[in-house]
């Protein structure tokens, strides 16, 4: 079975700009969680999408934002961006019923100039 | 909300030694936990996890115990190896919540040979 694949595996953007990641679950789970990874701030929960709707949320602000497709599949958004959203975004994916094991990509590696 | 504290933050051991790494949690409504391994360029990946009904899990070298009334559990490894060299990572996740997981800062282990 194939793992979560996340793409880009790198960006450069410059502070302003948006970009949006991509990452695929694995085939039949529904849940798909994003988390940050910095080295100040450790990981950080964003968000967490099951069946195309918002079920969780971080405390980030508005500028991340998220969606999934029917496929399961999701994206995740970062507007207008500052210098300190540099770091790696993971996505995991699960079954979604609760109490079970997240499966995590390799992650995007953001560097915001 | 939920925190997570784990120490030590850096833990250096000889190959074939013990490690154990320590994390307590603050919300007693939390009721999985989820041990995680990171390699440098890659995502996290589950090394073994329990539940709020289970005391004590063992894996080959690995074991987790969990004391719900400290609200603390921990992660021994034994006949430590230079391939168990990584970050590790423990989590906590109120499931009723969905696929959030709260972590704790991770701990850098280094097996020397």
């Amino acid at each position: 079975k194939a793992g979560v694949t996340q793409t880009p595996r790198y960006l450069i953007k410059t502070r302003g700009q948006q970009v949006t990641l991509s990452c695929s679950p694995i085939s039949g789970h529904r849940s798909v969680s994003w988390y940050q990874q910095t080295p100040g701030q450790g990981l950080q929960f964003l968000f967490e999408y099951f069946s195309e709707t918002q079920r969780n949320k971080g405390n980030f602000p508005g500028r991340f934002s998220g969606r999934q497709f029917s496929n399961s599949r999701s994206e995740m958004n970062v507007s207008t961006l500052e210098l300190g959203d540099s770091a790696l975004y993971l996505c995991a994916s699960s079954h979604g019923s609760g109490m079970e094991t997240q499966y995590f990509g390799p992650g995007t590696r953001l560097l915001v100039l | 909300g939920e925190n997570v504290e784990q120490h030590p933050s850096t833990l250096s051991v000889q190959e074939g030694d013990s490690a154990v790494i320590k994390c307590t949690y603050s919300d007693s409504a939390s009721n999985y936990f989820p041990w995680y391994k990171q390699e440098l360029g890659k995502g996290p990946q589950l090394i073994i996890d329990i539940r709020s009904n289970v005391g004590e899990k063992k894996d080959q070298r690995i074991a987790v115990t969990l004391n719900k009334t400290a609200k603390h559990f921990s992660l021994h490894i034994t006949e430590t190896q230079p391939e168990d060299s990584a970050v590790y990572f423990c989590a906590a996740s109120i499931t009723e919540y969905g696929n959030k997981l709260v972590f704790g800062a991770g701990t850098i282990l280094r097996v020397k040979s």
